[in-house]
């Protein structure tokens, strides 16, 4: 059974621009949630979704926006992107919403020049 | 202040001594996590608490809800236990979102 799949793996982007990462949860898991995680920092609730329904935010700008599809992968895109936005983006899923289980994704690291 | 705290920040051990790493935090929790994290970014879950105390193989990881307080214990630490040690919890207001502490940098020497 595959983990939770994320990609690309890494990419470099220049300021002002716009990128899409994507999330595969593991088979049968309906929630996914996203992570940023700074350099020497713990990671940083974005979102997460369940049923293809946001069910939460954290404390990000609006250039920050998610979806979740009907097979229950997901997208995290980042418009305008600053400098301040390179980190190492990860993905969790778990079976349910509110669930103590929880799967990471290797996440992708996204450089901003 | 960080809603979870983690201490000590950087650890470097010799091969064979027993680690701790501790966690506290200062609100409501349902569940706590203790997570792995190697170079490359990959994260691993170890153990998730809401009571009580979990082993796995060298790991044990115990919680004491009233005092707040959580601690990861290595025994018999080798080389590849460096990593960095995360604490997670799950605030009871706040759905099922986790709450990460910064990381502990664990290196163990041979």
């Amino acid at each position: 059974d595959a983990g939770v799949t994320q990609s690309p793996t890494h990419l470099i982007k220049t300021r002002g621009q716009h990128v899409t990462l994507r999330c595969s949860p593991i088979s049968g898991h309906k929630s996914v949630s996203w992570y940023q995680q700074v350099l020497g920092q713990g990671p940083q609730f974005i979102f997460q979704y369940y049923e293809k329904e946001e069910r939460g935010r954290g404390n990000f700008p609006d250039r920050f926006s998610a979806r979740q599809f009907p097979n229950y992968s997901s997208e995290l895109n980042v418009n305008a992107l600053l400098l301040g936005d390179s980190a190492l983006y990860l993905c969790a899923s778990s079976r349910r919403e509110i669930y103590y289980g929880y799967t990471f994704g290797s996440g992708t690291r996204l450089t901003v020049v | 202040k960080n809603e979870v705290e983690q201490s000590p920040q950087n650890l470097t051990a010799q091969e064979g001594e027993f680690i701790t790493i501790n966690c506290s935090y200062s609100v409501g929790i349902s569940a706590l996590h203790w997570l792995q994290q190697h170079p490359g970014g990959g994260i691993v879950s170890l153990f998730m608490l809401s009571s009580g105390k979990k082993k796995h193989g060298r790991l044990i990881a115990t919680i004491n809800i009233q005092e707040k307080h959580s601690s990861l214990h290595i025994t018999a630490s080798h080389p590849r236990d460096s990593a960095v040690y995360i604490c997670a919890v799950r605030v009871e207001t706040s759905g099922s979102r986790l709450t990460f502490g910064e990381g502990t940098q664990l290196t163990v020497n041979p």
